[in-house]
Protein backbone atom coordinates (compact mmCIF):
# COMPACT_ATOMS: atom_id res chain seq x y z
CA UNK A 1 0.00 0.00 0.00
CA UNK A 2 0.84 3.78 -0.05
CA UNK A 3 3.48 4.76 2.13
CA UNK A 4 4.42 8.56 3.26
CA UNK A 5 7.69 8.52 4.96
CA UNK A 6 8.03 11.58 7.26
CA UNK A 7 11.18 12.56 8.96
CA UNK A 8 12.41 13.79 11.84
CA UNK A 9 10.23 11.17 13.91
CA UNK A 10 11.26 13.88 16.69
CA UNK A 11 13.47 16.86 17.31
CA UNK A 12 14.14 19.25 19.96
CA UNK A 13 15.30 22.52 18.98
CA UNK A 14 16.52 25.53 20.86
CA UNK A 15 14.31 28.76 20.64
CA UNK A 16 15.11 31.51 17.72
CA UNK A 17 16.64 28.45 15.19
CA UNK A 18 14.38 26.85 12.42
CA UNK A 19 13.88 23.58 11.44
CA UNK A 20 12.94 21.27 8.60
CA UNK A 21 10.38 18.40 8.54
CA UNK A 22 10.44 16.68 5.39
CA UNK A 23 7.62 14.39 4.00
CA UNK A 24 7.98 11.79 1.17
CA UNK A 25 5.50 9.96 -0.94
CA UNK A 26 7.80 6.47 -1.11
CA UNK A 27 5.72 4.30 -3.81
CA UNK A 28 3.31 6.97 -5.50
CA UNK A 29 3.15 9.97 -6.61
CA UNK A 30 1.70 12.60 -4.70
CA UNK A 31 -0.27 15.65 -6.50
CA UNK A 32 -0.62 17.06 -3.24
CA UNK A 33 0.52 17.25 0.08
CA UNK A 34 -0.99 18.37 3.42
CA UNK A 35 0.58 19.57 6.64
CA UNK A 36 -1.14 19.43 9.44
CA UNK A 37 -0.26 20.22 13.35
CA UNK A 38 -2.30 18.83 16.47
CA UNK A 39 -1.85 19.94 20.19
CA UNK A 40 -1.51 17.68 22.81
CA UNK A 41 -5.62 15.73 23.04
CA UNK A 42 -6.62 17.76 20.22
CA UNK A 43 -7.56 17.48 16.55
CA UNK A 44 -5.65 18.27 13.37
CA UNK A 45 -5.66 21.62 12.17
CA UNK A 46 -4.69 22.01 8.72
CA UNK A 47 -2.23 24.31 8.30
CA UNK A 48 -1.20 24.58 4.21
CA UNK A 49 -1.99 22.65 0.97
CA UNK A 50 1.17 22.26 -1.23
CA UNK A 51 0.73 21.00 -4.56
CA UNK A 52 4.29 20.44 -6.90
CA UNK A 53 5.79 23.26 -8.36
CA UNK A 54 3.48 26.37 -7.00
CA UNK A 55 3.20 27.98 -3.56
CA UNK A 56 1.30 26.85 -0.64
CA UNK A 57 -1.86 27.86 0.22
CA UNK A 58 -2.13 28.52 3.94
CA UNK A 59 -5.10 28.28 5.64
CA UNK A 60 -6.21 31.53 7.69
CA UNK A 61 -4.10 32.30 10.60
CA UNK A 62 -1.17 30.37 9.51
CA UNK A 63 1.95 32.34 8.95
CA UNK A 64 3.17 31.49 5.84
CA UNK A 65 6.72 33.13 5.97
CA UNK A 66 7.11 31.29 10.05
CA UNK A 67 6.17 28.00 7.92
CA UNK A 68 7.79 27.56 5.06
CA UNK A 69 6.78 24.90 2.68
CA UNK A 70 8.10 23.25 -0.53
CA UNK A 71 7.04 20.94 -2.63
CA UNK A 72 10.25 20.99 -5.20
CA UNK A 73 8.79 16.99 -6.67
CA UNK A 74 5.98 15.18 -6.66
CA UNK A 75 7.24 12.79 -4.04
CA UNK A 76 8.75 15.58 -1.45
CA UNK A 77 7.57 18.02 0.44
CA UNK A 78 9.29 20.27 3.28
CA UNK A 79 8.18 22.30 6.07
CA UNK A 80 9.87 24.42 7.42
CA UNK A 81 9.76 26.51 11.05
CA UNK A 82 11.82 29.52 10.88
CA UNK A 83 12.41 31.17 14.26
CA UNK A 84 10.79 28.79 16.52
CA UNK A 85 9.50 29.29 19.81
CA UNK A 86 8.23 27.20 22.72
CA UNK A 87 4.61 28.04 21.53
CA UNK A 88 5.18 26.08 18.12
CA UNK A 89 5.98 23.38 20.16
CA UNK A 90 3.46 20.49 18.44
CA UNK A 91 2.95 16.94 16.70
CA UNK A 92 3.36 17.99 12.93
CA UNK A 93 1.94 15.32 10.53
CA UNK A 94 1.71 15.27 6.51
CA UNK A 95 -0.39 13.44 4.49
CA UNK A 96 0.16 12.77 0.11
CA UNK A 97 -2.99 12.60 -1.92
CA UNK A 98 -2.25 10.05 -4.67
CA UNK A 99 -2.82 11.48 -8.26
CA UNK A 100 -3.89 7.97 -9.73
CA UNK A 101 -6.51 7.16 -6.53
CA UNK A 102 -9.81 7.74 -7.68
CA UNK A 103 -10.89 6.71 -4.11
CA UNK A 104 -9.47 9.96 -2.46
CA UNK A 105 -6.94 8.05 -0.96
CA UNK A 106 -4.75 10.29 1.43
CA UNK A 107 -1.31 9.03 3.08
CA UNK A 108 -0.48 10.03 6.51
CA UNK A 109 3.00 10.03 8.15
CA UNK A 110 3.82 9.26 11.19
CA UNK A 111 4.32 13.12 12.96
CA UNK A 112 6.85 15.06 13.84
CA UNK A 113 6.85 15.90 17.59
CA UNK A 114 8.68 19.50 17.34
CA UNK A 115 9.98 20.68 20.80
CA UNK A 116 11.39 24.20 21.32
CA UNK A 117 13.36 24.71 24.47
CA UNK B 1 -11.96 22.26 15.05
CA UNK B 2 -12.25 23.71 11.39
CA UNK B 3 -15.10 21.59 10.27
CA UNK B 4 -17.25 20.10 12.76
CA UNK B 5 -17.89 18.65 15.97
CA UNK B 6 -17.49 15.08 17.05
CA UNK B 7 -19.28 13.76 20.28
CA UNK B 8 -18.67 12.60 22.53
CA UNK B 9 -15.31 13.91 22.92
CA UNK B 10 -14.56 11.23 25.27
CA UNK B 11 -15.85 7.32 25.34
CA UNK B 12 -15.20 4.68 27.70
CA UNK B 13 -16.77 0.97 27.45
CA UNK B 14 -15.94 -2.72 28.26
CA UNK B 15 -14.63 -4.38 25.88
CA UNK B 16 -17.31 -6.81 23.97
CA UNK B 17 -19.93 -3.35 23.98
CA UNK B 18 -20.72 -1.20 20.85
CA UNK B 19 -19.39 1.96 20.64
CA UNK B 20 -20.93 4.66 18.48
CA UNK B 21 -18.99 8.02 17.91
CA UNK B 22 -21.33 11.43 15.47
CA UNK B 23 -19.70 13.81 13.51
CA UNK B 24 -21.31 16.81 12.36
CA UNK B 25 -19.70 18.94 9.73
CA UNK B 26 -20.55 22.61 8.37
CA UNK B 27 -19.77 22.57 4.44
CA UNK B 28 -20.90 20.63 1.24
CA UNK B 29 -18.66 17.51 0.80
CA UNK B 30 -17.39 15.10 -1.35
CA UNK B 31 -17.22 12.40 0.68
CA UNK B 32 -16.42 11.89 4.32
CA UNK B 33 -13.64 9.84 6.19
CA UNK B 34 -13.28 7.80 9.46
CA UNK B 35 -9.62 7.52 10.77
CA UNK B 36 -7.98 6.05 13.83
CA UNK B 37 -5.18 7.51 15.77
CA UNK B 38 -3.27 6.04 17.94
CA UNK B 39 -1.69 8.29 21.01
CA UNK B 40 0.86 9.95 19.36
CA UNK B 41 1.17 8.03 16.50
CA UNK B 42 -0.20 9.05 12.85
CA UNK B 43 -3.31 8.06 11.03
CA UNK B 44 -5.08 5.37 9.51
CA UNK B 45 -8.00 5.55 7.47
CA UNK B 46 -10.33 3.53 8.22
CA UNK B 47 -13.36 3.84 6.36
CA UNK B 48 -14.96 6.10 3.05
CA UNK B 49 -18.28 7.28 2.36
CA UNK B 50 -19.70 8.98 -0.22
CA UNK B 51 -21.96 11.95 -0.57
CA UNK B 52 -24.17 9.97 -2.03
CA UNK B 53 -24.12 6.66 -0.06
CA UNK B 54 -26.16 6.52 2.85
CA UNK B 55 -24.24 3.26 4.87
CA UNK B 56 -20.93 1.34 4.61
CA UNK B 57 -19.57 -1.36 6.25
CA UNK B 58 -16.21 -2.85 6.93
CA UNK B 59 -15.72 -5.61 9.10
CA UNK B 60 -16.86 -4.48 12.40
CA UNK B 61 -17.36 -0.98 11.53
CA UNK B 62 -20.61 1.04 10.31
CA UNK B 63 -20.91 4.25 9.00
CA UNK B 64 -23.66 6.50 8.50
CA UNK B 65 -24.44 9.17 6.52
CA UNK B 66 -26.80 11.97 6.48
CA UNK B 67 -26.20 14.71 4.11
CA UNK B 68 -29.44 16.53 4.83
CA UNK B 69 -28.41 16.82 8.34
CA UNK B 70 -24.54 16.77 7.86
CA UNK B 71 -23.80 14.32 10.35
CA UNK B 72 -22.17 10.95 10.42
CA UNK B 73 -21.52 8.05 12.66
CA UNK B 74 -18.87 5.57 12.93
CA UNK B 75 -19.99 2.24 15.41
CA UNK B 76 -17.76 -0.56 16.38
CA UNK B 77 -19.18 -3.87 17.36
CA UNK B 78 -17.46 -5.92 19.86
CA UNK B 79 -14.78 -3.91 20.70
CA UNK B 80 -11.34 -4.67 21.82
CA UNK B 81 -9.26 -3.44 23.92
CA UNK B 82 -6.62 -3.01 21.17
CA UNK B 83 -9.64 -0.40 19.59
CA UNK B 84 -8.71 1.98 22.47
CA UNK B 85 -7.34 5.49 20.11
CA UNK B 86 -8.60 8.37 19.16
CA UNK B 87 -11.34 8.54 16.15
CA UNK B 88 -11.55 11.31 13.80
CA UNK B 89 -14.04 12.32 11.15
CA UNK B 90 -12.57 14.29 7.96
CA UNK B 91 -14.51 15.69 4.81
CA UNK B 92 -12.86 16.41 1.27
CA UNK B 93 -13.99 20.20 0.86
CA UNK B 94 -16.25 20.22 -2.68
CA UNK B 95 -13.30 22.56 -4.69
CA UNK B 96 -10.08 21.84 -6.41
CA UNK B 97 -7.91 21.77 -3.57
CA UNK B 98 -9.01 18.16 -2.21
CA UNK B 99 -8.35 19.32 1.78
CA UNK B 100 -8.73 17.19 4.00
CA UNK B 101 -10.61 18.85 7.21
CA UNK B 102 -10.71 16.78 10.44
CA UNK B 103 -13.59 16.92 12.92
CA UNK B 104 -12.71 17.33 16.91
CA UNK B 105 -11.91 13.86 17.37
CA UNK B 106 -12.90 11.29 20.29
CA UNK B 107 -10.92 9.10 22.14
CA UNK B 108 -12.12 6.01 23.02
CA UNK B 109 -10.92 3.91 25.79
CA UNK B 110 -12.21 0.10 25.67
CA UNK B 111 -12.10 -1.67 29.21
CA UNK B 112 -10.32 -5.09 29.16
Amino acid sequence: GAVVSQHPSWVICKSGTSVKIECRSLDFQATTMFWYRQFPKQSLMLMATSNEGSKATYEQGVEKDKFLINHASLTLSTLTVTSAHPEDSSFYICSARDREDANYGYTFGSGTRLTVV
Amino acid sequence: SQQGEEDPQALSIQEGENATMNCSYKTSINNLQWYRQNSGRGLVHLILIRSNEREKHSGRLRVTLDTSKKSSSLLITASRAADTASYFCATVWMDSSYKLIFGSGTRLLVRP
